[in-house]
């Protein structure tokens, strides 16, 4: 089956730094969305990309749509401690999302 | 606007009892999906359901089943609790379905198995 693959699988970053952080697939995707999960909570949807290449702001979050449709990226600039949590990417199919594996977002006082 | 709600929040069950988990999606979201989300993982897709009718099913055994109503609110339901059936469900509700895009999800039920 499809397979999401993130990394790095955690970051503990200084608040003020960039972050950047991947996914890939074993497959072709048509879209990709990104989420951030806080403990306790559902996923957030972040980011949703529509096109290979789609390069798409949301505040602080940056996000690309690989040009292969097997990648995407997440940039976060200027990191906060609201930006700590679990984020995962996401890619819809045959009525159902595929989730990553995560990025667990860790910022240092 | 309200988002997608679910009930109970917290679930505390023995091994081999049943259970049953409540979901209202998004106004004007006639899409509803369960995943389960085991710590540490991601969100594992269990059901989706489109006007009241099946539209996906994850690779989850039989002893779980769900529904939707006239109004689009969902239930899911596991028989039989086994303790690796703790976990967090997740309910999402969604405009459109053949493209399960743009989920959004409610804030879960966590349910505990002993």
């Amino acid at each position: 089956g499809q397979q999401l693959n993130q990394s790095p699988q955690s970051m503990f970053i200084q608040e003020g730094e960039d972050v950047s952080m991947n996914c890939t697939s074993s497959s072709i995707f048509n879209t990709w969305l990104w989420y951030k999960q806080e403990p306790g909570e559902g996923p957030v949807l972040l980011i949703a990309l529509y096109k290979a290449g789609e390069l798409t702001s949301n505040g602080r979050l940056t996000a690309q749509f690989g040009i292969t449709r097997k990648d995407s990226f997440l940039n976060i600039s200027a990191s906060i401690p609201s930006d700590v949590g679990i984020y995962f990417c996401a890619g819809p199919g045959n009525e159902k999302l595929t989730f990553g594996t995560g990025t667990r977002l860790t910022i240092i006082p | 606007d309200a988002g997608v709600t679910q009930s109970p929040t917290h679930l505390i069950k023995t091994r081999g009892q049943q259970v049953t988990l409540r979901c209202s999606p998004i106004s004007g979201h006639k899409s509803v999906s369960w995943y389960q989300q085991v710590l540490g993982q991601g969100p594992q897709f269990i059901f989706q359901y489109y006007e009241k009718e099946e539209r996906g099913r994850g690779n989850f055994p039989d002893r779980f089943s769900a529904r939707q109503f006239p109004n689009y609110s969902s239930e899911l339901n596991v028989n039989a609790l086994l303790l690796g059936d703790s976990a967090l469900y997740l309910c999402a509700s969604s405009l459109v379905t053949g493209l399960s895009y743009e989920q959004y999800f409610g804030p879960g039920t966590r349910l505990t198995v002993t």
